[in-house]
């Protein structure tokens, strides 16, 4: 099993641009979810998942969009790339009512 | 609101010494507490867990206590080795619904050699 697997590792965006994230993972795992890390800051929820089809808001949601088409995938999507958003974002699955979240390696954003 | 906090940002330790990472929590209605580790570079790691009806629960070199009353957590890590050198994280977990995972800022462990 590859676990989760999170790309681009690295990207620089202009601010006004758009990007996707990609989220894999093999597990089967019902839910997902999306973080972002910031310095002295932990991390902090944007969008998660409970299933294909099933997508809610977190608590740092706006200027990102996600969907869940699959069990597999979770992409996050950049409408339009703020300087704000410069940070690392890590993706996590975990199986319902477990404690146990697998994450990616992250990706390490900068919007200039 | 929902807050999970640190009481120290950073902890330097000697190796073979025991360390204590502490948390402070509020949000009374959390099911499960859980420690995570971070290694620089990597994702975080899930360490260990306690379930909110309990107060000790031991691992691998690991113990988590909570104590309830003053809402505070704790993760003791026995016979501290170099490769526990890390960020870590103390979370909670929401019952119901999606049993959302609220993360701490995070106390970094230096070991030293």
């Amino acid at each position: 099993n590859a676990g989760v697997t999170q790309t681009p590792k690295f990207q620089v965006l202009k601010t006004g641009q758009s990007m996707t994230l990609q989220c894999a993972q093999d597990m089967n795992h019902e839910y997902m979810s999306w973080y972002r890390q910031d310095p002295g800051m932990g991390l902090r929820l944007i969008h998660y998942s409970v299933g294909a089809g099933i997508t809610d808001q977190g608590e740092v949601p706006n200027g990102y969009n996600v969907s869940r088409s699959t069990t597999e995938d979770f992409p996050l999507r950049l409408l339009s790339a703020a300087p704000s958003q410069t940070s690392v974002y890590f993706c996590a699955s975990r199986r319902g009512g477990n404690t146990e979240a697998f994450f990616g390696q992250g990706t390490r954003l900068t919007v200039v | 609101g929902e807050s999970v906090g640190l009481h120290l940002p950073t902890l330097s330790v000697q190796e073979g010494d025991n360390s204590i990472i502490n948390c402070a929590y509020s949000n009374s209605a959390s099911d499960y507490f859980i420690w995570y580790k971070q290694e620089s570079g990597k994702g975080p790691q899930f360490i260990i867990d306690i379930r909110s009806n309990m107060d000790k629960r031991q691992g691998q070199r690991v113990t988590v206590l909570l104590n309830k009353t003053v809402k505070h957590l704790s993760l003791q890590i026995a016979a501290t080795q170099p490769g526990d050198s890390a960020v870590y994280f103390c979370a909670e977990k929401s019952e119901g619904g999606y049993q959302k995972v609220t993360f701490g800022t995070g106390t970094k462990l230096q070991v030293i050699p």
